[in-house]
Parts: C-alpha cells; sequence; structure tokens
C-alpha cells in the first residue's frame, strides 16, 4: 500500500516564507508532484521531482530525497491569493496513477 | 483553464441508483484519470484509461466502470449508488505518461 503524511494547517504572514512537508511510504515510487487546490476549484499541478535534488519554478519550489522518502514544498513572497490547499503525490511505478496526500491548507494573513 | 470539462457540474441521486459522469479531455490527451474526492481530503484514484483501455484500478469495487472514447472524453458509471459515494468526482487528463495532469473543475455528486 501506500500512504502520506502531510500536516494539516499552516498559517504564513504576506511576503513570508514556508514549507509544507511530505513524507511518504510506497511500494512503488517513480516520483512526487506538487498540486495546489483553491476552494471549489480544481487541483492545478505546481511541480514534480523524479530525482533527488530542488526544483524551482518561480515563487514555489519543491525537494526530494528519495533515501529519506521525503519531500517539501517552498513557497516563497507569500501573496493572499496563495491561500489554498497543498497535497503531494506520489507517482507509482507505472508513472502516472497518482497516489495523493490528505492536503495541506495554508492560510496566508495580511 | 485546462481545456478539461466535466459534466454535470452538481447532481442529486438517491441510494441504489446508478449515475453517469462524463468528461472532456484536452485535444490529444489520450490518458485520462478518475479520482474521488472526499470533503476536506485528497483526491483518490479510482482507475486509468489509456487509449480506451482500462491502464490500472484503485481500490474500488466493481460497480465504479468507466469508458474512454476516441474523441478524447469519458465516462464514470457507478452503480448501486451509497451515501459514501457522495463526494466530488475529478477526472484529469495528460498525453501518454506524462506526469503532469490536467484537472476538470468536478462534478459534485450528492447521495440521499
Amino acid at each position: 500500500g501506500q500512504s502520506l503524511e502531510q500536516p494539516s494547517e499552516v498559517t504564513a504572514v504576506e511576503g513570508a516564507i514556508v514549507q509544507i512537508n511530505c513524507t511518504y511510504q510506497t511500494s512503488g515510487f517513480y516520483g512526487l508532484s506538487w498540486y495546489q487546490q483553491h476552494d471549489g476549484g480544481a487541483p492545478t499541478f505546481l511541480s514534480y521531482n523524479a530525482l533527488d535534488g530542488l526544483e524551482e519554478t518561480g515563487r514555489f519550489s519543491s525537494f526530494l530525497s528519495r533515501s529519506d522518502s521525503y519531500g517539501y514544498l517552498l513557497l516563497q513572497e507569500l501573496q493572499m491569493k496563495d491561500s489554498a490547499s497543498y497535497f503531494c503525490a506520489v507517482h507509482n511505478n507505472a508513472g502516472n496513477m497518482l497516489t495523493f496526500g490528505g492536503g495541506t491548507r495554508l492560510m496566508v494573513k495580511p | 483553464e485546462t481545456g478539461v470539462t466535466q459534466s454535470p457540474t452538481h447532481l442529486i441521486k438517491t441510494r441504489g441508483q446508478q449515475v453517469t459522469l462524463r468528461c472532456s479531455s484536452q485535444s490529444g490527451h489520450n490518458t485520462v484519470s478518475w479520482y474521488q474526492q472526499a470533503l476536506g481530503q485528497g483526491p483518490q484514484f479510482i482507475f486509468q484509461y489509456y487509449r480506451e483501455e482500462e491502464n490500472g484500478r484503485g481500490n474500488f469495487p466493481p460497480r465504479f466502470s468507466g469508458l474512454q472514447f476516441p474523441n478524447y472524453s469519458s465516462e464514470l458509471n457507478v452503480n448501486a449508488l451509497e451515501l459514501d459515494d457522495s463526494a466530488l468526482y475529478l477526472c484529469a487528463s495528460t498525453q501518454g505518461q506524462h506526469y503532469e495532469q490536467y484537472f476538470g473543475p468536478g462534478t459534485r455528486l450528492t447521495v440521499t
């Protein structure tokens, strides 16, 4: 089976930096993705890591350590519009079937 | 906008009934996955179709079934609806086994 753990809620102020951690236990691992979902909206893709290290995309970065079964999403220069739920998701060995974590609700305050 | 559409937006059904949800993928996306998302939880993988064949299945009973058509549309069928089937149903499409999935806005199903 597969399981992913991430904090249920995180609160930060505008302009700050926040890190959302994700640990996983899987029977097969192909990569780790991050998705953002605003209330009432669809999940939207943020980043993907297949190899160890940091991937940077604008204000968002994602890190993976395969040996530690651990990853994180780093959001910099937080804006009010970043208030949303963030999900880590493991790709199984077949590559594209995702197992999602329970999500981290990020609240950005002025 | 992801270019993925779903219909209907909302649906109310009675326990024991059957429902069909529809998804229209981006042109050229030959892989579609369906997910169930209960309130306050992450999406759970139901199954995936690739070139009109089922390509993988999550931990869902056989009363959840699907179809994919050559025009990049697909269906999720659920028979013998149960109260616990109340959820947001999301479809997501991609090209082949590419890692980035494009989600539709979902269908909110309520079973009473």
